[in-house]
């Protein structure tokens, strides 16, 4: 069935670091990518998607592409900051599921 | 912006006991779902519900689960006799249609059973 593969953490590093976080995905169909973000005793937020291959999701300084010839949507960012601290997972949904299936998460600590 | 949201936002319970969360889902929704996450661990899929049905499930949702949507607003999942491993946070999640992408997420219920 379809999973996803996410970088093990935790990851830590200095304000203004760059972040790379790795997922990989395994799909039968064509499904949709996103990376949620869990702040400490939050829920769930959508951090960015995307849709089909060659997309780029985009928000508060993150990016990720999706590509298709390498089953990937690794996060990055160019620079950390301290409130970025949180667990981010990767996650994706197709057609056929109608559920999402999510990665084990990564927790990055961003140092001052 | 209209969001999911859950209650209560934490639970305390003896192993046995039933306990229901609750979820208000964005309510132009049609599409629910359950979810859970073991402490440190992947969010894993409960279950789906569409149209005042169960359209999909887990191999975690057994018999000690279920679900309903009792009136117009409200979606529960209930679990009838609490076991310590079902300790964990639940999420709801809503999304308006079935070939919408993306799922919206409440904010959890930490359940802990004692």
């Amino acid at each position: 069935g379809d999973s996803v593969t996410q970088m093990e953490g935790p990851v830590t590093l200095s304000e203004e670091a760059f972040l790379t976080i790795n997922c990989t995905y395994t799909a039968t169909g064509y499904p949709s990518l996103f990376w949620y973000v869990q702040y400490p005793g939050e829920g769930l937020q959508l951090l960015l998607k995307a849709t089909k291959a060659d997309d780029k999701g985009s928000n508060k300084g993150f990016e990720a592409t999706y590509r298709k010839e390498t089953t990937s949507f690794h996060l990055e960012k160019g620079s950390v900051q301290v409130s970025d601290s949180a667990v981010y997972f990767c996650a994706l949904s197709d057609q056929d599921n109608n559920d999402m299936r999510f990665g084990a998460g990564t927790r990055l600590t961003v140092k001052p | 912006e209209p969001e999911v949201t859950q209650t209560p936002s934490h639970q305390v319970t003896q192993m046995g006991q039933e306990v229901i969360l609750r979820c208000v889902p964005i309510s132009n929704h049609l599409y629910f779902y359950w979810y859970r996450q073991i402490l440190g661990q992947k969010v894993e899929f409960l279950v789906s519900f569409y149209n005042n049905e169960i359209s999909e499930k887990s191999e975690i949702f057994d018999d000690q689960f279920s679900v309903e949507r009792p009136d117009g607003s409200n979606f529960t999942l209930k679990i009838r006799s609490t076991k310590l491993e079902d300790s964990a946070m639940y999420f709801c999640a809503s999304k308006r249609e079935r070939l919408q992408e993306t799922q919206y997420f409440g904010p959890g219920t930490r359940l802990l059973v004692l």
